[in-house]
């Protein structure tokens, strides 16, 4: 099957731990997205990369690392930094675009964290 | 300007209505404009998108209604159904350049429940 799988789906953490979200995919995409989730505030774009060993902030990238060191990979740390870490956390991919073609993306099925 | 505002935040409909959820953009670039659908603890799906070119989009139940000039589109659900209970958010973007994908503006997104 092809998709992209995040672990874990129910994470916990105490504050002032940094803590690690999974993110994988196979469907040979080349872009990958993490976006945050809150009640009443839709997604929001938290960090993106197009290529390997490269990204770029989206517009929430404060308190948060992210690394793109294989294609089907992007994992997202939460650091101490995050004032507000508790949310659902969801990864995304999508072609590169072609000229005149569009962004469709595939998410995952996201991680909740909850931070005690 | 980068903004898509998604009204109502939430929508109860009994089985067999119309449910209508609005969005309004302010970018006059956004030239796609991407309806997706999630279930609870699961991570959005599109569900149906329109390019500016065209007023109307219909797939089986589910029609986009898109208004140039005033910059608005909707997500119309004819007979609605129970299954049908999900958040919905709208989304807008513009068309990629030759390798690179551009980002997705989302709206807050819309809490339909649909009562038998």
């Amino acid at each position: 099957d092809g998709g992209i799988t995040q672990s874990p789906k129910y994470l916990f953490r105490k504050e002032g731990q940094n803590v690690t979200l999974s993110c994988e995919q196979n469907l040979n995409h080349d872009a990958m997205y993490w976006y945050r989730q809150d009640p009443g505030q839709g997604l929001r774009l938290i960090y993106y990369s197009q290529i390997v060993n490269d990204f770029q902030k989206g517009d929430i990238a404060e308190g948060y690392s992210v690394s793109r060191e294989k294609k089907e990979s992007f994992p997202l740390t939460v650091t101490s930094a995050q004032k507000n870490p508790t949310a659902f956390y969801l990864c995304a991919s999508s072609r590169l675009a072609e000229e005149y073609s569009y962004n469709e993306q595939f998410f995952g099925p996201g991680t909740r964290l909850t931070v005690l | 300007q980068q903004q898509v505002k998604q009204s109502p935040q939430s929508l109860i409909v009994q089985k067999g209505g119309i449910s209508i959820i609005n969005c309004a953009y302010e970018n006059t670039a956004f030239d796609y404009f991407p309806w997706y659908q999630q279930f609870p603890g699961k991570g959005p799906a599109l569900l149906i998108a329109i390019r500016p070119d065209v007023s109307e989009k219909k797939e089986g139940r589910f029609t986009i209604s898109f208004n140039k000039s005033a910059k608005q589109f909707s997500l119309h659900i004819m007979d609605s159904q129970p299954g049908d209970s999900a958040t919905y958010f709208c989304a807008a973007s513009r068309v990629g350049s030759f390798y690179n994908t551009d980002k997705l503006i989302f709206g807050t997104g819309t809490r339909l429940q649909v009562f038998p």
